[in-house]
């Protein structure tokens, strides 16, 4: 069965650069979610979207937007990186209703 | 504060041991869910539960949700060294506000 597919898995970037990951929902899954997890941390939530519209947002940094596409796709765009951004961001998808999250694979985001 | 405790945070057995992984919160949850994360991949959703006092059985592993909704427990039967990893409990609580993670429970198994 098709899973939820994050890009790229693996990003290396400088202080003060941009970065945008892209997420790929499970098909007909019309809820996305965003998490950001540190090393040895338990995974924070970030934002999610719902249709394609903003529905929950966490402890997102204001250097920090997202958005979802016309075709379910989502991304996070991180500008002004900074080192403590250095972590696992996951995506995770869902139906609404159907309480149980199916995450990507994560995107590994180092920050130099 | 953590919306979400559990405890252990850290439990160490050997291959065939039996154990028990608890989720506790202070406050009510419309459901809780159970999630396996191995290093440097994402979290496996195992199970929801969300009636108070359900139990559900996935083979080895038994989970079970509190009668206030506000606790469940994860139970391993004759661990097996493959079960090794991070295991997560989450939920929205029943304000149905942020989905929420607790800090885990690293669990190793040893041959």
């Amino acid at each position: 069965a098709a899973g939820v597919i994050q890009s790229p898995r693996h990003l290396i970037k400088e202080k003060r650069e941009t970065a945008t990951l892209k997420c790929y929902p499970i098909p007909r899954h019309d809820t996305v979610y965003w998490y950001q997890q540190g090393p040895g941390q338990d995974p924070q939530f970030l934002i999610s979207f719902y249709e394609k519209m903003q529905s929950d947002k966490g402890s997102i940094p204001d250097r920090f937007s997202a958005q979802q596409f016309s075709d379910y796709h989502s991304e996070l765009n991180m500008s002004s990186l900074e080192l403590g951004d250095s972590a696992l961001y996951f995506c995770a998808s869902s139906l609404r209703g159907d309480r149980g999250q199916y995450f990507g694979a994560g995107t590994r985001l180092s920050v130099l | 504060t953590q919306l979400l405790e559990q405890s252990p945070q850290f439990l160490s057995i050997q291959e065939g041991e039996n154990l028990t992984v608890y989720c506790n919160s202070s406050s009510v949850f419309s459901s809780l869910q159970w999630y396996r994360q191995e290093p440097g991949e994402g979290p496996v959703l195992l199970v929801t539960v969300v009636t108070g006092g359900e139990v559900k059985k996935l083979k080895r592993l038994t989970f079970q949700f509190g009668d206030a909704r506000k606790d469940s427990s994860l139970h391993i039967t004759a661990a097996q060294t493959g079960d090794t990893g991070l295991y997560l409990c989450a939920g929205v609580d029943n304000y149905g506000q942020n989905f929420v993670f607790g800090p885990g429970t690293r669990l190793s198994v040893l041959p």
